[in-house]
């Protein structure tokens, strides 16, 4: 089975760098998502990591550490519209693609 | 090009009640996956399909089941309704050979009373 472990809520201010992190457990990796979710809206992909190591997209970096099982999604100069729910979900080895999701960090970032 | 599209966008039903939520994933995708996402948590997997087969089930009871059309969209059929089938659905498309690239519908609000 998988486990996947995530804060439940964060706050930061307007301007500011977040780091969300994610832990997981898994018999079997296969890649790392981060997907951002706005109350009432579809979940949408924000970073897919494989292997070892930080990227990079714009205002959003992911990174992944698959010996410690750990993964950090780090949001910089925050603006209002970063308030949302970021899913942490991981992908076993198989084949099937099928991503299992954490139970997602609410950020709330205020002025 | 439209993205993932569910239907219907709202819904009310009855416990003891049966309910169909439909899914038309983006053109050319053949994969299709069926999440829950309770208030407050993460998307749970519930169903996919490929290629009108089903190629993976979540924990869920047989209450629940679904089925892909020819045309790749999809049903998902949830029986006997319970107080706690109250969920966002949501439905999700990849396309071949596409390892990550899941698009989200915006999902089917069920409420049961």
């Amino acid at each position: 089975g998988q486990n996947i472990d995530q804060p439940t809520e964060m706050t930061a201010t307007e301007g500011a760098i977040v780091q969300i992190n994610c832990t997981y457990q898994t018999s079997g990796f296969n890649g790392l998502f981060w997907y951002q979710q706005h109350a009432g809206e579809a979940p949408t992909f924000l970073s897919y990591n494989v292997l070892d190591g930080l990227e990079e997209k714009g205002r959003f970096s992911s990174f992944l550490s698959r010996s410690k099982g750990y993964s950090y999604l780090l949001l910089k100069e925050l603006q209002m519209k970063d308030s949302a729910s970021y899913l942490c979900a991981v992908r076993a080895s198989g084949g099937s693609y099928i991503p299992t999701f954490g139970r997602g960090t609410s950020l709330i970032v205020h002025p | 090009d439209a993205g993932v599209t569910q239907s219907p966008t709202h819904l009310i039903k009855t416990r003891g009640q049966h309910v169909t939520l439909r899914c038309s994933p983006i053109s050319g995708h053949k994969s299709v996956s069926w999440y829950q996402q309770v208030l407050g948590q993460g998307p749970q997997f519930i169903f996919q399909y490929y290629e009108k087969e089903e190629r993976g089930r979540g924990n869920f009871p047989d209450r629940f089941s679904a089925r892909q059309f020819p045309n790749y969209s999809s049903e998902l059929n949830v029986n006997a309704l319970l107080l706690g089938d109250s969920a966002l659905y949501l439905c999700a498309s990849r396309a071949d050979g596409s390892g990550y690239g899941y698009t989200f519908g915006s999902g089917t609000r069920l409420t049961v009373v």
